[in-house]
């Protein structure tokens, strides 16, 4: 799987738009981009993936550029329960499932 | 999205002993589950891939005759660290996932080892 980059924290103020870039410069025809968030001492939670289109869903929109070198994760409205440790990851998804390779992720703190 | 739940979501045990964690999808069929564990301010480490019926897959310096995996059924998996000692203490979590579809994990176990 494709090497993953990401700044190691933000900080968002609630109701503002968080922005998480993400560096996947090597990432192949077959990967799809995956974002998980782990809240303090709790399992990771799946928020959206994408392939070459953007994509939205309840929790947030993804935007991939159109190289697919690098994409952005958009939570539009920050709340203070958005804090947590934010993961980028590329996998293919043939097949069986594919195993997750979690890097350090971006830890993101809202703040009022 | 789909549940997965762990049981317990806690386990204290005495040094030498054996400790079985649960997962199971509860609203779909898992044909592959993974197990990762989580050391204190680290990332998730994936330790085994099981699929059902099959053995599982075990990462490199990951002990299969320390970590059994049991994947017997579609909607459960378990993991089981025989002969626990306090270096294996840790959070582990699970994941599930039918063929070609998202993972999702469970909220993990902490496990400590007295």
């Amino acid at each position: 799987d494709a090497k993953t980059t990401q700044p190691p924290s933000m900080d968002c103020a609630e109701g503002r738009a968080a922005n998480l870039p993400c560096n996947h410069s090597t990432i192949s025809g077959n990967e799809y981009v995956y974002w998980y968030r782990q809240i303090h001492s709790q399992g990771p939670q799946y928020i959206i993936h994408g392939l070459k289109n953007n994509e939205t869903n309840e929790m947030a929109s993804l935007i991939i550029t159109e190289d697919r070198k690098s994409s952005t994760l958009i939570l539009p409205h920050a709340t203070l329960r958005d804090t947590a440790v934010y993961y980028c990851i590329a996998s293919s998804n043939t097949g069986t499932a594919s195993k997750l390779t979690f890097g350090t992720g971006t830890r993101l703190q809202v703040t009022l | 999205g789909a549940v997965v739940s762990q049981h317990p979501s806690r386990v204290i045990c005495k040094s030498g002993t054996s400790v079985k964690i649960e997962c199971r999808s509860l609203d779909f069929q898992a044909t592959t589950m993974f197990w990762y564990r989580q050391f204190p301010k680290q990332s998730l480490m994936l330790m085994a891939t099981s699929n059902e019926g099959s053995k599982a897959t075990y990462e490199q310096g990951v002990e299969k005759d320390k970590f059994l995996i049991n994947h017997a059924s579609l909607t459960l998996s378990t993991l089981t660290v025989t002969s626990a000692h306090p270096e294996d203490s840790s959070f582990y979590i699970c994941s599930a996932s039918a063929p070609e579809e998202t993972q999702y994990f469970g909220p993990g176990t902490r496990l400590l080892v007295l």
